[in-house]
């Protein structure tokens, strides 16, 4: 398995606000992905970060909204830029690691915009 | 479209049955499925997987069973405890460019002493 830490695991933005969440992981990973999750709601795929080039974003996620930086293997970036009330969700990573193929999550970054 | 369905949104059980959790997906070219527990205020623990050249896997208490001809998934929880209670998640994976996982709406497993 993996060890997926990631930061702030809590916090209260005011509307407006961008925030940057960061996902570090302890084993060598594939690939990393981007999801959100809106209260009561599955998970939605927001981009792939590609370490070194411009992450690959779902139909209706946005880099301007959604910046997203990989600079190596284990460590990357989600900003959440501008927020809104809407925008109030859980932001989690997901990597893929090499030994085994599976995929894993972090505990998952929950934004309050107020 | 791009979703993978659940049958039963809520599935309220006793404590030493058996749970059987069901899911519908989408993509018949997708060639990898995985079920997830997520408890409340933590992220998806991963449970159990399944490659598309099976129809069956088994786990400690847990067993998934893949019926490709139909596109069903379900997850069955032998002798379900208290602590199973979590919303459980079917997700499959796509065989995109970039191997996009696809998740269900989940469905909440309530589990009564």
């Amino acid at each position: 398995s993996a060890v997926i830490s990631q930061k702030p695991s809590r916090d209260i933005c005011q509307r407006g606000t961008s925030l940057t969440i960061q996902c570090q992981v302890d084993s060598q990973v594939t690939m990393m992905f981007w999801y959100r999750q809106q209260p009561g709601q599955s998970l939605t795929l927001i981009a792939t970060a590609n370490q070194g080039s411009e992450a690959t974003y779902e139909s209706g996620f946005v880099i301007d909204k959604f910046p997203i930086s990989r600079p190596n293997l284990t460590f990357s970036t989600l900003t959440v830029s501008n927020m809104s009330p809407e925008d109030s969700s859980i932001y989690l990573c997901s990597v893929v690691i090499t030994v085994g193929n599976t995929i894993y999550f972090g505990e998952g970054s929950w934004l309050t915009v107020v | 479209g791009e979703s993978v369905g659940l049958h039963l949104p809520t599935l309220s059980v006793q404590e030493g049955d058996n749970s059987i959790i069901n899911c519908a997906y989408s993509n018949s070219a997708s060639d990898y499925f995985i079920w997830y527990k997520q408890e409340s205020g933590k992220g998806p623990q991963f449970i159990i997987d399944i490659r598309s050249n099976m129809d069956k896997r088994q786990g400690q208490r847990v067993t998934v069973l893949l019926n490709k001809t139909v596109k069903h998934l379900s997850l069955q929880i032998a002798a379900t405890q208290p602590g199973d209670s979590a919303v459980y998640f079917c997700a499959e994976k796509w065989n995109t460019g970039f191997q996009k996982l696809v998740f269900g709406t989940g469905t909440r497993l309530l589990v009564s002493p």
